[in-house]
């Protein structure tokens, strides 16, 4: 419905496992988004990416790596998580980095078991 | 980005209008109002946005004061499908690099038959 899918919807992984999340936009934005959502807490952002370079990364720990091969496609690269990392991970779009809305996708639920 | 203060939970009958209050006592001249919402493990769902005058759109209005120091979001006819959370964010247009969308905790909206 918004235009921005995201694959699987939901993940169980162990802490050894190495998973993506995938991120795909339809609208012919030129900036996308990673934030997490963990319970009961608000929305974080991690990365952004405008125009494929990243501009922002939040302190986010190393065995979170974001990957943006071209301005539809954005992919978080998972390895050696934690279950503290268990979360709602959502990719959001916007025209560009400095465009006044983003579109959200639905979300991948993530276990880390 | 200034800081705003929403209440934790609201109640609305369905059919009645649902009139969602936030407070953004420091915002500055050049800083936005938006409203998202989030319904149950979906993504954040843009609804609306303005600097000082009254919006209004398919989905909502929003009333902000003259003083800007609040405002609120009004659904006229609220449907079960509008129970969610709504972020109230207050954000500076083209400041930098990136707009970022600062969520706080947000007022859940139940709507009730």
């Amino acid at each position: 419905e918004t235009g921005v899918t995201q694959t699987p919807r939901h993940l169980v992984m162990g802490m050894t496992n190495k998973k993506s999340l995938k991120c795909e936009q339809h609208l012919g934005h030129n900036a996308m988004y990673w934030y997490k959502q963990s319970a009961k807490k608000p929305l974080e952002l991690m990365f952004v990416y405008n125009f494929k370079e990243q501009t922002e990364n939040n302190s986010v720990p190393s065995r979170f790596s974001p990957e943006c091969p071209n301005s539809s496609h954005l992919f978080l690269h998972l390895h050696t998580l934690q279950p503290e990392d268990s979360a709602l991970y959502l990719c959001a779009s916007s025209q560009d980095s400095r465009a006044d809305t983003q579109y959200f996708g639905p979300g991948t639920r993530l276990t880390v078991l | 980005d200034a800081k705003t203060t929403q209440p934790t939970s609201m109640d609305c009958a369905e059919g009645r209008a649902a009139n969602l209050p936030c407070n953004h006592s420091t915002i500055s001249g050049n800083e936005y109002v938006y409203w998202y919402r989030q319904i149950h493990s979906q993504g954040p769902q843009y609804i609306i946005h303005g600097l000082k005058n009254n919006e209004t759109n398919e989905m909502a209005s929003l009333i902000i004061t003259e003083d800007r120091k609040s405002s609120t979001l009004i659904l006229p006819h609220a449907t079960l499908r509008d129970t969610a959370v709504y972020y109230c964010i207050v954000r500076f247009l083209y400041g930098g690099a990136t707009n970022k969308l600062i969520f706080g905790t947000g007022t859940l909206l139940a709507v009730q038959p």
